[in-house]
């Protein structure tokens, strides 16, 4: 039973269009998003994170959306470079005051080209 | 602040053997957190660590254990290794000053044969 779900196994995008990258999950109980980047031989890196609480979060050319109503986020990259050209994790944890989030869950990734 | 560093990067084992994989947390994080990553899929929760004790198990069976060490360096052990085992494994730290987050290392690519 897949938790978090990223429907699109891949996505072709013009250099300097937008690239939205979609993520749905069903666990209410889960409070963090995160999404992360992840190069061929690296371990995934940290892009940009949004607390249940919030609906929107930005980072330079990062906007995350969240819909808590529908169980769905996404990403925005906005202008998309070819640098940006990776697999992007959608994660999903609950908050916990001591320790921090519980473990994250993954969905199973989307890979994103960005076209010269 | 040091990042999370993971050894080693690959390595090959037979079908039978055990396996060791080591992990540095980041500075200042006390949480280890180990996942598996087969081809094609997202990474999958295995354990976590926190001040050094296990703080919650995904679904993998008992032959996969792990020790977080008084400095959060963490090590994951495999016994008896299976050719399914043959993935990336990922440590990610967290519980710095931004507590909410993981940072992961590099990985280490284990294949069975």
């Amino acid at each position: 039973d897949q938790q978090v779900k990223q429907n699109s196994p891949s996505l072709s995008v013009q250099e300097g269009r937008i690239s939205i990258l979609n993520c749905d999950y069903t666990n209410s109980m889960f409070d963090y998003f995160l999404w992360y980047k992840k190069y061929p031989a690296e371990g995934p890196t940290f892009l940009i994170s949004i607390s249940s609480i919030k609906d929107k979060n930005e980072d330079g050319r990062f906007t995350v959306f969240l819909n808590k109503s529908a169980k769905h986020l996404s990403l925005h990259i906005v202008p998309s470079q070819p640098g940006d050209s990776a697999v992007y994790f959608c994660a999903a944890s609950k908050f916990r005051v001591a320790s921090g989030n519980t473990p994250l869950v993954f969905g199973k990734g989307t890979r994103l080209s960005v076209i010269a | 602040e040091t990042g999370v560093t993971q050894s080693p990067t690959h390595l090959i084992k037979t079908r039978g053997q055990q396996v060791t994989l080591r992990c540095s947390s980041q500075s200042g994080h006390n949480t280890v957190s180990w996942y598996q990553q087969a081809l094609g899929q997202g990474p999958q929760f295995i354990f976590q660590y926190y001040r050094e004790e296990e703080n919650g198990r995904g679904n993998f069976p008992p032959r996969f254990s792990g020790l977080q060490f008084p400095n959060y360096s963490s090590e994951l052990n495999v016994n008896a290794l299976e050719l399914d085992d043959s993935a990336l494994y990922l440590c990610a730290s967290s519980g710095g000053t931004k507590i909410t987050e993981a940072f992961f290392g590099q990985g280490t690519r284990l294949t069975v044969v």
